[in-house]
Order: structure tokens, then sequence, then C-alpha cells
């Protein structure tokens, strides 16, 4: 059982926006602004997309924007395009390591 | 380029111990800016992370495979091991070496390896 709490899908069309939550707790995602995404293709391994709740690493697009509200992060998506359909992850890094049971996002 | 890769058998029978080693290249792994860890996913299902290593041998696993679990590190060879005991079908899984940063997320994978646990 993950310790981070994703909805098990999202969607949206070319274009839009999509937001995917991870909900933790105050001793994790609530406590610390310690909150990553990782984006996953069929097969690969996972790519680091946001980190310290909003912040970007160098090479991904700026269409990828983090954020969080109490108990809850959200990655929000925007302008959608193909390769954005992925399972994204979140993940706690403040001691436990945890990470979310994944959202696999669709683009239609 | 720092890169990652993992090396170890790819079938493992009930019962037995699991090893695999994580080779890094490109990057020295006594720095002391890194842990290094293992992450594993079942087929169809989501992360798991099992442990990690700082390069001057402390080890920090996760409580439900604490019991199993042992990670060490080759300096002299930029290597890091996993090794899990007692393995179970629910142990098939791809298991990922990777690189934290401290107080940093996971930023650099290995391309993961399939373990299947089958007699």
């Amino acid at each position: 059982q993950s310790a981070l709490t994703q909805p098990p899908s999202a969607s949206g069309s070319p274009g839009q926006s999509v937001t995917i939550s991870c909900t933790g707790t105050s001793s994790d995602v609530g406590g610390y602004n310690y909150v990553s995404w990782y984006q996953q293709h069929p097969g690969k391994a996972p790519k680091l997309m946001i980190y310290e709740v909003s912040k970007r690493p160098s090479g991904v697009p700026d269409r990828f924007s983090g954020s969080k509200s109490g108990n809850t992060a959200s990655l929000t998506v925007s302008g959608l395009q193909a390769e954005d359909e992925a399972d994204y992850y979140c993940s706690s890094y403040a001691g436990s390591n945890g990470f979310g049971g994944g959202t696999k996002l669709t683009v239609l | 380029q720092l890169q990652l890769q993992e090396s170890g058998p790819g079938l493992v029978k009930p019962s037995e111990t699991l090893s695999l080693t994580c080779t890094v290249s490109g990057g020295s792994i006594s720095s002391s800016s890194y842990y290094w860890g293992w992450i594993r996913q079942p087929p169809g299902k989501g992360l798991e992370w099992i442990g990690s290593i700082y390069y001057s041998g402390s080890t920090y696993y996760n409580p439900s495979l604490k019991s199993r679990v042992t990670i060490s590190v080759d300096t002299s060879k930029n290597q890091f091991s996993l090794k899990l005991s007692s393995v179970t079908a629910a142990d098939t899984a791809v298991y990922y070496c990777a690189r934290r940063p401290m107080v940093a997320p996971f930023d650099y994978w290995g391309q993961g390896t399939l373990v299947t646990v089958s007699s």
C-alpha cells in the first residue's frame, strides 16, 4: 500500500490542461516542501519532472508545473501533447522515500 | 554524463537470495553529496523504494523489507549492491538503481533489470 494517494487515471485532449493530485499527511507532503514528480513511459525508467514541489530540472518543458496545498500536492500539465501520455508518480523525499501509486495519463 | 547500470541474474528460485549490482560510470560513488538507492516495480504496478546507502556504508531500508535486505558499497569498483533474501513470487519486479542528492529526489536512474522469481 502506497504512502501517498494518487488517482489511478487522468485524461485530457491535446492542448488542454490536466491536474494530477497526490495526497499524503502532515508528516510528509504537508510538512515539507520535498515533493517530486516522475514521468514514466512504458518500458522506461522514471524521469524526474518536478522537485521541491514546483521546481523543474533542466530540460523539462515549462508546460509541467507543480504546487501544494496542505497535505495535497498537484502536478499540472498544460498544453497537452501526445508524448505526455505516460504514468506519473509523486514522491515525498522527506525521510521515507515513499512513492504514490501512480496515475496513468491518457491523451485523448 | 552519469550512468548507472544494473546487473545480475534474471531468474531466481523461491526461497533463495536475489543479488544485483549497480555499476556507476561518469561520476564517483564516493562523493559526499549523494546517496545511492534501489527501487523496484512489480509488473504493471507502482514504484517501491527498497533502500539507500551512503559511500561511508550507512544504510537506510524500507521498514517493510528491512528484515530481508542488505545493501553494500564497493568504492574501489564504483559499485553498490543489493541482496534480498528468502524471495517469493511477490519479489518479481524490475529493479532500478538510482542516485539521490542530499535532500533531493532520485535524479539519475539505471535502465532497470527484470528479476523473475520462479522455480
